[in-house]
């Protein structure tokens, strides 16, 4: 069956410190990929996707992804926390075919101190 | 939340009522879905839309119900044989092509009285 595993719960960083938020999936063939964010009693809002080509994606607010097939992994990773990233990240992913429907992993929150 | 608009943002409903949710989007997509969104369960798919007049179950499609007349508009009534309504409710929309990103709408708040 396809799933979607964010494997932590909770992820805590200093601010300042780089931060990685992680995701894998098991997914047949080459998935799109995607990250969003979801503040408190708000919509997501769409990061970044992969779709093909370079294997690293950069996206929205800083963050970027590395796509590694091998490891079928889609980590969001940005180089320097803010107290403001301090939200719910959700990965997800589809399949090329005419699939409509997104994968979705559970959610990790992901709290920046000051 | 982009052009998509959701209302109301809480909405209380009492036993053996249906509500319904409105979800509206001005960014011309054809493809527009319903979430579910509970603690701990992430997101899941209760109905999606493709284009106008259609619109097929997702995962957990009992106690709900749909509507694609317009283009810009896709309500998700919540009828009384959902027996637990109480939840976030979010609505997307996207082009048709399956590489599309969904964008959402700023959510519902369902509360049972």
């Amino acid at each position: 069956a396809q799933s979607v595993a964010q494997p932590e719960d909770q992820v805590n960083v200093a601010e300042g410190n780089p931060l990685t938020v992680k995701c894998t999936y098991s997914v047949s063939g080459n998935p799109y990929l995607f990250w969003y964010v979801q503040y408190p009693n708000r919509g997501l809002q769409f990061l970044l996707k992969y779709i093909t080509g370079d294997n690293l994606v950069k996206g929205s607010y800083g963050f970027e992804a590395e796509f590694n097939k091998s490891q079928t992994s889609f980590h969001l990773k940005k180089p320097s926390a803010l107290v403001s990233d301090s939200a719910l990240y959700f990965c997800a992913v589809r399949d090329r075919g005419n699939n409509r429907k997104l994968i979705w992993g559970l959610g990790t929150s992901l709290a920046v101190n000051p | 939340d982009g052009g998509i608009t959701q209302s109301p943002k809480y909405l209380f409903r009492k036993e053996g009522q249906n509500v319904t949710l409105s979800c509206e989007q001005n960014l011309n997509h054809d493809a527009m879905y319903w979430y579910r969104q509970d603690p701990g369960q992430g997101l899941r798919l209760i109905y999606y839309s493709q284009i106008v007049n259609d619109f097929q179950k997702g995962d957990i499609a009992e106690g709900y119900s749909v509507s694609r007349e317009k283009k810009e508009s896709f309500p998700l009534t919540v009828t009384s044989a959902q027996k637990n309504p109480t939840a976030f409710y979010l609505c997307a929309s996207s082009r048709r092509d399956s590489q599309e990103t969904q964008y959402f709408g700023p959510g519902t708040r369902l509360l049972v009285l």
